[in-house]
Formats: structure tokens, sequence, C-alpha cells
């Protein structure tokens, strides 16, 4: 399997922060895995951001929920990352991965992630 | 949130020799915690999940222990391309949640 992140690579602030990751050699329909964002900063670290599930559940975490919306398009096996109302602090290298399991949550699987920064 | 706290921030080691890696939580758990390993402009790579368990492929160098409130990862004898930036992760309580990670360099 390999996953392969895309879009824009200045966001300007409020505005809203939209990617996809492209998954290759599986289906994002099969399986029990968990198809999660992930960023990077060098504030923050690593960040945990939401995940879609192989049957189409979501998680997010909480400090982004209110922003933020994971789906998926199961017909180009893509799931993508729209994240509203940006700011500086979401400046971020933001990685694509695979996710074992609910009760397993190691990523297994990362794309080569993407960066994204914010400004006017 | 569960908070990962790693030590040391660096670790200077020579090749050949044994690098320990330390992670503590904030809060008590069995096993549930993964490594990943990390070079500049690379996406972090699984090292160990279940605390002790080897990612396929990983060389028998790495090893993984602990539970409760404390974790090491142990490189027994540091290869040229073991030089990176570690990291540990819970998985046993929601958000997961990441380590600030160790830098591991040539001394």
């Amino acid at each position: 399997v390999q996953l392969q992140e895309s879009g824009p690579g200045l966001v300007k602030p409020s505005q809203t922060l939209s990617l996809t990751c492209s998954v290759s050699g599986g289906s994002i329909s099969s399986g029990d895995f968990y198809w999660t964002w992930i960023r990077q900063s060098p504030e923050k670290g690593l960040e945990w951001i939401g995940f879609i599930s192989s049957s189409g559940s979501t998680s997010y975490n909480p400090s982004l929920q209110s922003r933020l919306v994971i789906s998926e398009d199961t017909s180009k096996n893509q799931f993508s990352l729209n994240l509203t109302s940006v700011t500086a602090t979401d400046t971020a290298v933001y990685f694509c991965a695979r996710a074992f399991g609910y009760y397993y949550y190691y990523m297994d699987v990362w794309g080569k992630g993407t960066t994204v920064t914010v400004s006017s | 949130e569960i908070v990962m706290t790693q030590s040391p921030a660096t670790l200077s080691v020579s090749p050949g020799e044994r690098a320990t890696l330390s992670c503590r939580a904030s809060q008590s758990f069995s096993r549930s915690l993964a490594w990943y390993q990390q070079k500049p402009g690379q996406a972090p790579r699984l090292l160990i999940y279940g605390a002790s368990t080897r990612a396929t492929g990983l060389p028998a160098r790495f090893s993984g222990s602990g539970s409760g409130t404390e974790f090491t990862l142990t490189i027994s004898s540091l290869q040229s391309e073991d030089f990176a930036v570690y990291y540990c992760q819970q998985y046993s309580d929601w958000p997961p949640t990441f380590g600030q990670g160790t830098k591991v360099e040539i001394k």
C-alpha cells in the first residue's frame, strides 16, 4: 500500500485547507483500517488530526473538531481533509497514514507528507 | 489526554555503541505504545508496536520494553543509518499522542 498527499502548499488565513490522500495497492473500503491525518510542526510536534475508517466512521482531535471534516471518495480510493478558518498555527507538514485498527492504533504506512503554509 | 515525555532530547552516541531512549506517560497503561524513526525530509517509520513487537523487517538490534508509565527503546549497536529522530506514541486512550522526540546523533 502507498499513500500520496496532494493539495495547495499555501493557504490564506481564514480560508479552508483542503488536502487529499490517494491510496494505491489496496482499497480504503476493505479491511479494518483507519485512514488517518497527522501533522507536524516545530511548535507542536506530531499531532493526530483524525481518521475515517474503512466503514466510513470518523473521529477527530477535540482541539480541531469544530473546524474539521474528513471524508472519503471510494470511487477514487481517496480520503480528504478539510480544515476551515485556518490561522498561522495550522502551518505544518501534513501526513496521511494508515492505522492498523481502533485498539491497535499505530500507523504502519505513511505518505511522504506535504507542507502547508498559512500566510497572506 | 495522555502526555508522553521523551528523554533525553538529544543522545550523542558513537557507531557500534548502545543507545537507550526513554518514554514516560502521564497515565499508566499496559502496552499500547509504538516507536517511530524519522529522518530529515521523510515521514515517520514504524519500528515497534505493542511496546515490544518489531515491525516487519526491522533488524533485531532494535528492541522495545516497558509497561505502565515507563517505556524504553534500545538500539544495541548503532549503525550509520540509525542516526535519526525517534518518537513514541501511545494508543491506549483517545486522542493518540506522541512524545516530542529524541534525536540520536553521531558522537
